[in-house]
């Protein structure tokens, strides 16, 4: 039992790349998070997912995109990297809205 | 959006002490939930507590939803607690800035 998984791990990235990161958990969850992190602040949504092909929209989804083809697997897609997207990225996953959110260990994103 | 504050920024205790932590928010909200970041940058969930209290062994969690504040209390403080305590409110989960907290053996 894994838990969740976040790949890859660290990525730099030239303004203008594109990128996916990959979140996938083994404990059968339907709801599903991404969340940026920057320096000496709070996490922030940027999309969700609370089902198998379903997702929507958090506080920061410009710039960003998702999907949920399995319902294990939820990708954050970057079309065209900028150095404001530097960041690191959490991925979770719950059960349910009220239950305990899992987190992946993160991946460090730097645009240069 | 909702605004989220959380006191004090920083906390410093010797190991056996308690604290309280304080997380303000400036709308009604159907979600509260307090997170813990340790010095190493993993999350973990504490509490789902949109309103009432809950415990988990030496950590509670107190919401009053109609004052729109929630409080996290450590007792017996160990080393192991510190790190940055976030509360996070609402739908799209709006974080506050966090507490960080340090506990000195």
């Amino acid at each position: 039992n894994a838990g969740v998984t976040q790949t890859p791990k660290f990525r730099v990235l030239k303004t203008g790349q594109s990128m996916t990161l990959l979140c996938a958990q083994d404990m059968n969850h339907e709801y599903m998070y991404w969340y940026r992190q920057d320096p000496g602040m709070g996490l922030r949504l940027i999309h969700y997912s609370v089902g198998e092909g379903t997702t929507a929209k958090g506080e920061v989804p410009d710039g960003y995109n998702v999907s949920r083809l399995k319902k294990q697997n939820f990708l954050l897609g970057l079309e065209s990297a900028a150095p404001s997207q530097t960041s690191v990225y959490f991925c979770a996953s719950t059960l349910a809205f009220t239950d305990t959110q899992y987190f992946g260990p993160g991946t460090r994103l730097t645009v240069l | 959006g909702i605004q989220v504050e959380q006191s004090p920024p920083d906390l410093i205790l010797q190991e056996g002490a308690n604290s309280t932590l304080r997380c303000n928010f400036s709308d009604s909200v159907n979600n509260l939930q307090w997170f813990h970041q340790n010095p190493w940058g993993q999350l973990i969930n504490l509490f789902y507590i949109p309103s009432g209290t809950k415990q988990n062994g030496r950590l509670s969690a107190t919401t009053v939803a109609t004052e729109r504040y929630s409080l996290l209390y450590i007792s017996s403080s160990q080393t192991t607690d510190s790190g940055v305590y976030f509360c996070a409110v609402g739908g799209d989960m709006r974080f506050g800035a966090g507490t960080r907290l340090t506990v000195k053996p």
